[in-house]
């Protein structure tokens, strides 16, 4: 157990409907990280967090994804309007200090959509 | 083309063999990551290095920045080490990582 939970683990949806997912990251940890992995391959940017602030997104990241950290602790990522194309595995990671410290990373959430 | 290479991309030893998998990136970086990743997802960060080597059990990471190449290397190889083995770096510019394909690793008892 690294400290990053993520919930669900699993997720199984129809294409076409919205799904959130969340992040608890290591509470002092201020940088969140969201990425992608499909099968076979490495993980892929989506995004990152400074406390509450947004500060990158990936061109991966699609208007139909969201995600959000409000009060500079757990994150949330909507996709809305989800496609077969979205099934994979969604991680998530918190660091103190990316040049620095360690990104200790949680489970994940698998996705499929149907 | 990827920033980040790894190979080879699977791996199949047998119990107490001596393992490397290598890692060759094509930017600039000011730190290198070996993350393992067992069925399911979960990912550990096993080593973070920014020059020279590290030692953690069987266990060993080294890195040559001029040639922009690691290694991990796994003595005594057992099952358990059974896992995917991605490298991960941090460029020098921007914030997010740059992540290798994985090498899978299979360790025949």
């Amino acid at each position: 157990d690294t400290g990053v939970s993520q919930d669900p683990r699993h997720k199984i949806t129809k294409r076409g409907q919205n799904v959130t997912f969340r992040c608890d990251p290591i509470s002092e940890h201020n940088r969140l990280y969201w990425y992608r992995q499909t099968l076979g391959q490495g993980p892929e940017f989506l995004t990152y967090f400074q406390n509450e602030a947004q500060l990158e997104k990936s061109r991966l990241l699609s208007d139909r994804f969201s995600a959000e950290r409000p009060k500079g602790s757990f994150s949330t990522l909507e996709i809305q309007r989800t496609e077969q194309g979205d099934s994979a595995m969604y991680l998530c990671a918190s660091s103190l200090d990316v040049g620095g410290n360690i990104q200790y990373f949680g489970a994940g959430t698998r996705l499929s959509v149907l | 083309k990827n920033e980040v290479e790894q190979s080879p991309q699977n791996l199949t030893a047998q119990e107490g063999e001596f393992i490397t998998i290598n890692c060759s990136y094509s930017v600039g970086i000011s730190a290198l990551h070996w993350l393992q990743q067992h069925p399911g997802g979960g990912i550990v960060s096993l080593f973070m290095l920014s020059s020279g080597k590290k030692k953690h059990g069987r266990l060993i990471a080294t890195i040559n920045i001029q040639e922009k190449h690691s290694s991990l290397h796994i003595t005594a190889s057992h099952p358990r080490d059974s896992a995917v083995y991605i490298c991960a770096v941090h460029p020098n510019t921007g914030n997010q990582f740059y992540f290798g394909t994985g090498t899978s690793l299979t360790v025949i008892p």
